[in-house]
């Protein structure tokens, strides 16, 4: 039962467009919202992250954006680069622990 | 400031045997947590440590322990290895309790034949 869900499991976008990545949850109780960036033989790297009080943050080129009422959370990439290829991964911080969604394989193309 | 450190960072183990992975926070770090990678399944949550003391673990068997030494590094290990075992092992570090953004080492890519 995932709890974190990224149901693109890849995106193809086009250098210095947007690229818009997904993330839905079920737990209500969820109250911080991460997105890590991975890149192949490298941990994640912590990219941006957004509470539950909030509905926007914005770092650069990076905004995401919570819908609590949908349980839905966006992570927007504007202008998309070649060096933004990579995993992505949705993290929300339960009572425990964080819960990681699958990831989504943004590729850049040039 | 040097990063989270994992060591080593492949290992190749045959089924039955056991593993032990090593994890150095950043310095000042207290809290360490282990997460495992598969294809398709994300990070799933392994367990995490705080000042030497388990705080929280997720749904793994019991063949999966860790420990933290007083310096905060950290050790994971799991025995009786099955094939399924095979994934990236992923260190975190964060100042305190793991409640904000948490910093990860490179991984251990385990490998069970």
């Amino acid at each position: 039962d995932q709890q974190v869900k990224q149901n693109s499991p890849s995106l193809s976008v086009q250098e210095g467009r947007i690229s818009i990545l997904n993330c839905d949850y079920t737990n209500s109780m969820f109250d911080y919202f991460l997105w890590y960036k991975k890149y192949p033989a490298e941990g994640p790297t912590f990219l941006i992250s957004i509470s539950s009080i909030k509905d926007k943050n914005e770092d650069g080129r990076f905004t995401v954006f919570l819908n609590k009422s949908a349980k839905h959370l966006s992570l927007h990439i504007v202008p998309s680069q070649p060096g933004d290829s990579a995993v992505y991964f949705c993290a929300a911080r339960g009572v425990r622990n964080f819960v990681f969604g699958p990831g989504t394989r943004l590729s850049v193309l040039p | 400031k040097a990063g989270v450190t994992q060591t080593p960072r492949y290992l190749i183990k045959t089924r039955g045997q056991q593993v032990t992975l090593s994890c150095s926070p950043i310095s000042g770090h207290r809290s360490v947590s282990w997460y495992q990678q598969t294809p398709g399944q994300g990070l799933q949550f392994l367990f995490e440590y705080f000042s030497e003391t388990q705080r929280n673990k997720g749904n793994f068997p019991g063949r999966f322990s860790g420990r933290q030494f007083s310096n905060s590094r950290s050790e994971m290990n799991v025995s009786t290895l099955e094939l399924g075992d095979s994934a990236l092992y992923l260190c975190a570090s964060s100042p305190w309790t793991a409640n904000t953004e948490a910093f990860f080492g490179q991984g251990t890519r385990l490998t069970v034949v």
